[in-house]
């Protein structure tokens, strides 16, 4: 079956650098586009970031842009976001998602269960 | 940026209840609209895609409509089970906006 699985999160300083992954398995990882949503403590959901299926192009919200940097290596079946020049307001649980494309439609159809990020001093 | 928006923010409805949720578009998004379900401490999870069609294993008491820029999203006669706050998106174009949620609570 499809599983996603975050790992990296953790408790880092402001201004500070973290890498988070997010492992895939159960699908054709490399025909995927994948994305990063974001949701801080008692909020509601936020794109953060996606990938295009061959890494050639990708796309983030403007309030990441210019700091944090999302990756794929398809031979590990891996998706990344490099998160640098970290803020209090990037506290939140970060998922990773896989975007499917059927019935002329885009959807998230499948999502890890988060990785908690703690911005703080 | 497509901005979506969704009332109410909050609802409490009895068990068997019509529940109805809606989502606006900032502008027009044609039918590309999913709508998911988020249990506290889970992932979300897909219910609705292109507007009306219903995702693989989800009850059938769940529904979809709508075009252009207002949607619906529709329990028909709502169980316990489907306490959860609900988010619209839209999948017309990156970024790939959210709605703000609906809380959906039993009395």
């Amino acid at each position: 079956q499809v599983q996603l699985v975050e790992s990296g999160g953790g408790v880092v300083q402001p201004g500070r650098s973290l890498r988070l992954s997010c492992a895939a398995s159960g699908f054709t990882f490399s025909t995927y586009t994948m994305h990063w949503v974001r949701q801080a403590p008692g909020k509601g959901l936020e794109w953060v970031a996606l990938i295009l299926s061959d890494g050639s192009n990708n796309y983030y919200a403007d309030s990441v842009k210019g700091r944090f940097t999302i990756s794929r290596d398809n031979s590990k079946n891996t998706l990344y976001l490099q998160m640098n020049s970290l803020r209090a307001a990037d506290t939140a649980v970060y998922h990773c998602a896989r975007e499917t494309y059927s019935s002329s439609s885009h959807f998230f159809d499948s999502w890890g269960q988060g990785i908690l990020v703690s911005v703080s001093s | 940026d497509i901005q979506m928006t969704q009332s109410p923010s909050s609802l409490s409805a009895s068990v068997g209840d019509r529940v109805t949720i809606t989502c606006r578009a900032s502008q027009n998004i044609r039918n590309y609209l999913n709508w998911y379900q988020q249990k506290p401490g889970t992932a979300p999870n897909l219910l609705i895609f292109a507007a009306s069609s219903l995702q693989s294993g989800v009850p059938s008491r769940f529904s979809g409509s709508g075009s252009g820029t207002d949607f619906t999203l529709t329990i028909s006669s709502l169980q316990p089970e489907d306490c959860a706050t609900y988010y619209c998106q839209q999948s017309y174009s990156s970024p790939r906006t959210f709605g703000q949620g609906t809380k959906v609570e039993i009395k």
